[in-house]
């Protein structure tokens, strides 16, 4: 079956600009994750969707990342005001109901801010 | 908090030599551990896990084995063959709390044949 998948693959940007990156999870997972992972930071954890509870925002790094899950289903990560600090590849990931599941990740978008 | 601390690399090995990546955790509650792959130019993936205290988890030839008095999650491979050229990651979650995988740094493996 599909995997999970991530668009665009690759967004170059320049600071200050939004940018949305795109994530469909695997069919009939509940819960899906956004990851960043970065040269400095390695692979830090961003945001938590369990079907319709609210958000687990926790390792949101600042208020101009921001994201949603339409339809407990396809999930948006947006950056608004870009910096050249959030260049990374950022990962989506979904499992079945729980963390302690094995969490599928999708290929990543590259984020460049120029 | 929780925390993992993985063995730095890179580390670099001629083919059929024995792996060892080192892994020790910190957690409140009791986790569940993970060796996640990354082989070049792909994405992340399960390697194995473990959610109990002496389990073993295994696939392709590696093992790591939960070691709660050690608190730790060592990968090991008895001969590695050029294709387990990747970054591997140890990780953790527990379902208290923050439903998240919190990463080790990550270790280069490079096998050269």
């Amino acid at each position: 079956g599909a995997g999970v998948s991530q668009s665009p693959s690759n967004k170059v940007t320049e600071k200050g600009k939004d940018v949305e990156l795109r994530c469909d999870p695997i069919s009939g997972h509940t819960a899906l994750y956004w990851y960043r992972q970065s040269l400095g930071q390695g692979l830090e954890f961003l945001i938590y969707f369990q079907g319709n509870s609210a958000p687990d925002k926790s390792g949101l790094p600042s208020d101009r990342f921001s994201a949603e899950r339409t339809g407990g289903s396809v999930s948006t990560l947006t950056i608004q005001r870009t910096q050249q600090e959030d260049s990374a590849v950022y990962l989506c990931a979904s499992s079945l109901r729980s963390s302690v599941e094995t969490q599928y990740f999708g290929p990543g978008t590259r984020l460049l801010v120029l | 908090g929780n925390s993992v601390t993985q063995m730095e690399g890179p580390v670099t090995l001629s083919e059929e030599a024995f792996l060892t990546i080192n892994c020790t955790y910190t957690a409140t509650g009791y986790p569940s551990l993970f060796w996640y792959v990354q082989y070049p130019g792909e994405g992340l993936q399960l390697l194995l896990k473990a959610t109990k205290a002496d389990d073993k988890g295994s696939n392709k030839g590696f093992e790591a084995t939960y070691r709660k008095e050690t608190t730790s999650f060592h990968l090991e491979k008895g001969s590695v063959q050029v294709s387990d050229s990747a970054v591997y990651f140890c990780a953790l979650t527990v379902l208290q709390g923050a439903q998240k995988l919190v990463f080790g740094q990550g270790t280069r493996l490079t096998i050269n044949p």
